[in-house]
């Protein structure tokens, strides 16, 4: 059983096109987050969803947009790619937005940029 | 403002020697520590976390990590390291609003 998956897990894309990213959790969960993680491995927390309401959104720019049409889904669109953009991309889920909570990861999307 | 820092991008210990990855956090509210493990093309994996019960936490895999007010830290060991253990290793604090913060990282090199 996948706990939480994301497609694609590959995406190659030409700079100033529009891509998405989907994520989905099978666990029952309340939150689900999106992380950034660089060339050399540093890990950013992007946006974070509780019941499909935004609660973390970060210094991101607004060629970034979250969705959440249910609970057991958050996806990403970035629009007008950029070179800076490359990176894994990974979703994430938690029971709820304690902060106490393990935080279980999604496989990563690894975008490239060309 | 919450911040880690992991002392160490890289670190290299023999097959059966002890495992000592550094992490030392700065929080203006009581943290919530973690440790998480990332094997290669994989996604995170939590190893073990400090939400402000025992300060001795014990983990997956032979792993356990101490927390230390005084010295703000929360130093991962394991007392004998295995060849399945190379990896890189992350330290993160949250915020009572589970915004987590990660170190920068230490990848775990295991010789034979």
């Amino acid at each position: 059983d996948t706990a939480v998956s994301q497609t694609p897990k590959y995406l190659v894309t030409q700079m100033g096109n529009d891509k998405s990213i989907k994520c989905e959790q099978n666990l029952g969960h309340d939150t689900m987050y999106w992380y950034k993680q660089d060339s050399k491995k540093f890990l950013k927390i992007m946006f974070s969803y509780n019941n499909k309401e935004l609660i973390i959104n970060e210094t991101v720019p607004n060629r970034f947009s979250p969705k959440s049409p249910d609970k057991a889904h958050l996806n990403l669109h970035i629009n007008s790619l950029e070179l800076g953009d490359s990176a894994v991309y990974f979703c994430a889920s938690s029971p709820n937005a304690g902060g106490d909570n393990e935080q279980f990861f999604g496989p990563g999307t690894r975008l490239t940029v060309l | 403002a919450q911040s880690v820092t992991q002392l160490g991008s890289h670190v290299s210990v023999s097959e059966g020697a002890l495992v000592l990855l550094r992490c030392n956090y700065s929080s203006s509210v009581p943290p919530y520590l973690f440790w998480y493990v990332q094997y290669p093309n994989q996604g995170l994996q939590l190893l073990l976390k400090y939400t402000s019960a025992a300060t001795l936490v014990k983990g997956i895999n032979g792993f356990e990590a101490e927390f230390k007010k005084s010295e703000t830290s929360f130093h991962l060991t394991k007392p004998s390291a295995h060849m399945s253990d190379a990896a890189e290793y992350f330290c993160a604090v949250s915020s009572p609003a589970s915004k987590l913060t990660f170190g920068t990282g230490t990848r775990l090199q295991v010789t034979l």
